[in-house]
């Protein structure tokens, strides 16, 4: 599995936006990049995934570089609730395994 | 509402003995997995299954054993030979034409 590198943790002010960088430099051309975050003690929860072109939700933005070897997920405005690990995964739908989740970012949302 | 229902939340085991986790799905996925994640760390793939009859082990089988008789049904035995099982285990499922994943709420089993 291609590996994705994040910090361990991050701060932010409670009702800022919030920028999660990851980097993937050694992406292939069929890996999707997809971003989870867990709370303590739950399973982790869906945020957004994307291929090539930034993408937009409810929850959350994408933004991935030109070469796709970076991207950043980015909340809004963050709120307490915000707080949790998250974790940026890529995975090939091609391949029948599941994706590797690594130790993720600690984000901290300071109120 | 539809998900994925693990039980028990919390259980505790005596060294030597094996237990089972259990993982029930009503969202007809049909691939499943289970993960084991330690305080602090990332998750581990322990098992995964596409199909009904038919599983492969992940990173971390060894100590572990899983079935799938059921499409719905995906259960986790932790047994003897597993030296340190003491973790959270989280279940998930997902439709081998979708690309998320849904997770259980996981279970937290301590060894005593």
């Amino acid at each position: 599995d291609a590996k994705t590198t994040q910090p361990n943790s991050m701060e932010s002010n409670e009702e800022e936006p919030v920028h999660l960088p990851c980097n993937h430099s050694t992406i292939s051309g069929t890996d999707y990049i997809h971003w989870y975050r867990q709370l303590p003690s739950q399973g982790p929860e869906y945020v957004i995934h994307g291929l090539t072109s930034n993408v937009n939700n409810r929850m959350a933005s994408l933004a991935i570089a030109e070469d796709r070897k970076s991207s950043t997920l980015i909340l809004h405005r963050a709120t307490l609730r915000d707080a949790a690990v998250y974790y940026c995964i890529l995975r090939d739908p091609l391949q029948p395994r599941q994706l590797t989740f690594g130790s993720g970012t600690q984000l901290t949302v300071l109120p | 509402d539809g998900g994925i229902t693990q039980s028990p939340k919390y259980l505790f085991r005596k060294e030597g003995q094996n237990v089972t986790l259990s993982c029930e799905q009503n969202l007809n996925h049909d691939a499943m997995y289970w993960y084991r994640q330690d305080p602090g760390q990332g998750l581990r793939l322990i098992y995964y299954s596409q199909i009904v009859n038919d599983f492969q082990k992940g990173d971390i089988a060894e100590g572990y054993s899983v079935s799938r008789e059921k499409k719905e049904s995906f259960p986790l035995t932790v047994t003897s030979a597993q030296k340190n099982p003491t973790a959270f285990y989280l279940c998930a499922s997902r439709s081998l034409s979708g690309n998320t994943i849904y997770f259980g709420e996981g279970s937290w089993l301590t060894v005593v």
